[in-house]
């Protein structure tokens, strides 16, 4: 079963402004990661934060993570066109199998 | 990108055939993954290797079988295919034995059951 739900499952938007996505999960985790998926290609990492960790940055991306709600944000500032693609949370609970990711949001981004 | 890559990318077969997909990683990392992608379902995993000839089961396990008998291969099998097999499959891998670490994704095998 998906353990990341993210929310909404899309999004479209003008070019420059920011986009918010979010993401709820069920158990302990030991890390959260979001992953960007372009039409037809593979998923690309964007983003790690551990579960002791609140907000971490990079580049124009800041995600937030509140252990207590079991829940984060991925925030993209200053939209461009090329950020048109679906964002995946994952979780990740330290086992060998990985990650688990949720469904996903479509992210549109208009010129 | 990292080194993986994945193989057929696109394969239409019939409904009972047997069918191959193979992942070919050049990173030494132990750990690989298969997926598969349908509409409304994300990423959902199949199988796992953390070495080699070490595999285990994931999410959606039924109806699929994986070999590792190499480091750098990870070979999934359709023993019998399915309508409801065809989707996109991809291949991950990552070097989780030092800490938490992300997974490196191939560009996916696009397959078709008719």
């Amino acid at each position: 079963s998906q353990q990341g739900e993210e929310d909404p499952q899309a999004l479209s938007i003008q070019e420059g402004e920011n986009a918010t996505m979010n993401c709820s999960y069920k158990t302990s985790i030991n890390n959260l990661q979001w992953y960007r998926q372009n039409s037809g290609r593979g998923l690309v990492h964007l983003i790690l934060i551990r579960s002791n960790e609140r907000e971490k940055h990079s580049g124009r991306l800041r995600v937030t993570l509140d252990t207590s709600k079991k829940s984060s944000s991925l925030l993209i500032t200053a939209s461009r066109a090329a950020d048109t693609a679906s964002y995946f949370c994952a979780t990740d609970a330290g086992g060998a199998d990985g990650l688990t990711f949720g469904k996903g949001t479509h992210l549109i981004i208009q010129p | 990108d990292a080194g993986i890559t994945q193989s057929p990318r696109h394969k239409v077969t019939e409904t009972g055939t047997p069918v191959t997909l193979r992942c070919h990683q050049t990173e030494n990392h132990r750990y690989m993954y298969w997926y598969r992608q349908d509409p409304g379902h994300g990423l959902r995993l199949i199988h796992y290797s953390y070495g080699v000839k070490d595999t285990d089961k994931g999410e959606v396990s039924d109806g699929y079988s994986v070999s590792r008998s190499k480091t750098e291969d990870f070979l999934l099998t359709l023993e019998s295919a399915t309508s409801s097999q065809t989707s996109v499959y991809f291949c991950a891998i990552s070097n989780r034995d030092r800490g938490p670490h992300e997974q490196y994704f191939g560009p996916g095998t696009r397959l078709t059951v008719t």
